[in-house]
């Protein structure tokens, strides 16, 4: 089935740097834009990261450029987002999600990756 | 940016109740709108997209309407499993979430 299984995260000091991985299978992942989404706790979704399904185009939310870094490896199925400067208020849980169609269009998330944790902390 | 806002932040109900969400852009955007479930500790569900398109093996007692920059989404009759936090979502321009409902056990 389509599926998105994500991995990296955990406690990680200020400032240092960490990259999340996301392993998409059920679906042709190279067709398809993905996005990243992070949620604080206790807080709303905030979206983080696009990049197109052959990877050259990317784009940040004003407040994360610079920062963040998405990227993918269509050769391995497989998202990828790079955080340095870790600072203590990108904790939370970063969702992997990938756009509704395969088409130029606007879409809709419509499948999600269960989610990872990163707690930035000393 | 296009802001997203939400009403009300939590909502009490009961089994059986119809549901009433509501959600508002700061600007037109024509029908490019989702709604999503979310449960603790889980990943958002899309429900609806296109401001009233179901997604596949959403149960049809969810509904949406709207277009513009006024939109809501509608459960019928609530069920047990229907208690969540709500997110409306954006993605005329970019892409922006609403500030989530909870709806609550009456």
């Amino acid at each position: 089935q389509v599926q998105l299984l994500q991995s990296g995260g955990g406690v990680v000091q200020p400032g240092r740097s960490l990259r999340l991985s996301c392993a998409a299978s059920g679906f042709t992942f190279n067709t398809f834009g993905m996005h990243w989404v992070r949620q604080a706790p206790g807080k709303g979704l905030e979206w983080v990261a696009f990049i197109s399904y052959h990877g050259s185009e990317t784009y940040y939310p004003d407040s994360l450029k610079g920062r963040f870094t998405v990227s993918r490896d269509n050769s391995k199925n497989t998202l990828y987002l790079q955080v340095n400067s870790l600072r203590p208020d990108d904790t939370a849980v970063y969702y992997c999600a990938k756009k509704g169609v395969s088409l130029a269009a606007p879409a809709a998330f419509d499948i999600w990756g269960q989610g990872t944790e990163v707690t930035v902390s000393s | 940016d296009i802001q997203m806002t939400q009403s009300p932040s939590t909502l009490s109900a009961s089994v059986g109740d119809r549901v009433t969400i509501t959600c508002r852009a700061s600007q037109n955007i024509a029908s490019w709108l989702a709604w999503y479930q979310q449960k603790p500790g889980k990943a958002p569900k899309l429900l609806i997209y296109k401001a009233s398109s179901l997604e596949s093996g959403v149960p049809s007692r969810f509904s949406g309407s709207g277009s513009g920059t006024e939109f809501t989404l509608t459960i019928s009759s609530l069920q047990p499993d229907d208690f969540a936090t709500y997110f409306c979502q954006q993605y005329s321009t970019w892409w922006t979430f609403g500030l989530g409902t909870k709806v609550e056990i009456k």
